[in-house]
């Protein structure tokens, strides 16, 4: 069964310092991994997405993140946090065998002060 | 132009009543799904549709019951609701899976609080 696992429920970072999220997945196949994003009262909003090809993965806002198989490892970062990047972030792998079902990490909110 | 919209966004309900949350995606989406949030933020897909064709039934109980009139529209009908029901309940889209863009597109959410 596929799974990912965040380590960390919260982590709190100073405005302009490095952000880093972590993510674990155990997979037997190769997984598609994804990063959404959920401010406060809204939906969750896609970062970015691994799918097999360049293991260095950019998404929107500045966030980056680096498939790294021999960790089993997808952890998201960004140089420099904005006080805008307060929200809950989570991690999900994609089931093999079609029908795109995502299972998600149990998130890690991020706060970020001044 | 609310991609993918929910209604209504709050409802507050007995235990005991029947309610229903209705979701709408206007990006032309081929998939639909519903996704649960408990209050310690931890996110699960409870269904999916495909082309109004139910794909994906995760185990849930039968009071919840997904209805799709066309493949814009999945709502969610939910009978008997007990206190555990309350939650966050997500509608999203996509296009299949394989297709190019596969991304899921998720709603605002409505917060069902069962008293």
């Amino acid at each position: 069964a596929q799974s990912v696992t965040q380590l960390g429920s919260h982590v709190s970072v100073s405005e302009g310092a490095l952000v880093l999220l972590r993510c674990n997945y155990s997979s037997s196949v190769p997984p598609y991994l994804f990063w959404y994003v959920q401010y406060p009262n809204q939906g969750l909003q896609l970062l970015l997405k691994y799918t097999s090809a360049a293991t260095l993965v950019k998404g929107i806002n500045g966030f980056e993140a680096e498939f790294k198989k021999s960790e089993t490892s997808f952890h998201l970062t960004k140089p420099s946090a904005h006080m805008s990047d307060a929200a809950e972030y989570f991690c999900a792998v994609r089931v093999a065998g079609g029908y795109n079902k995502l299972i998600f990490g149990a998130g890690t909110r991020l706060a970020v002060h001044p | 132009d609310t991609a993918v919209s929910q209604t209504p966004k709050y409802l507050v309900t007995q235990m005991g009543n029947d309610k229903s949350i209705k979701c709408e995606q206007n990006l032309g989406h081929d998939t639909m799904y519903w996704y649960k949030q408990d209050s310690k933020k931890f996110l699960k897909i409870m269904f999916s549709y495909n082309n109004k064709e139910l794909i994906i039934n995760e185990t849930v109980p039968n009071r919840f019951s997904p209805k799709s009139p066309d493949k814009a529209h999945l709502n969610l009908h939910i009978n008997s609701l007990e206190l555990g029901d309350s939650a966050v309940y997500f509608c999203a889209s996509s296009q299949p899976a394989g297709a190019p863009t596969d991304t899921q597109y998720f709603g605002p959410g409505t917060r069902l609080t069962v008293l």
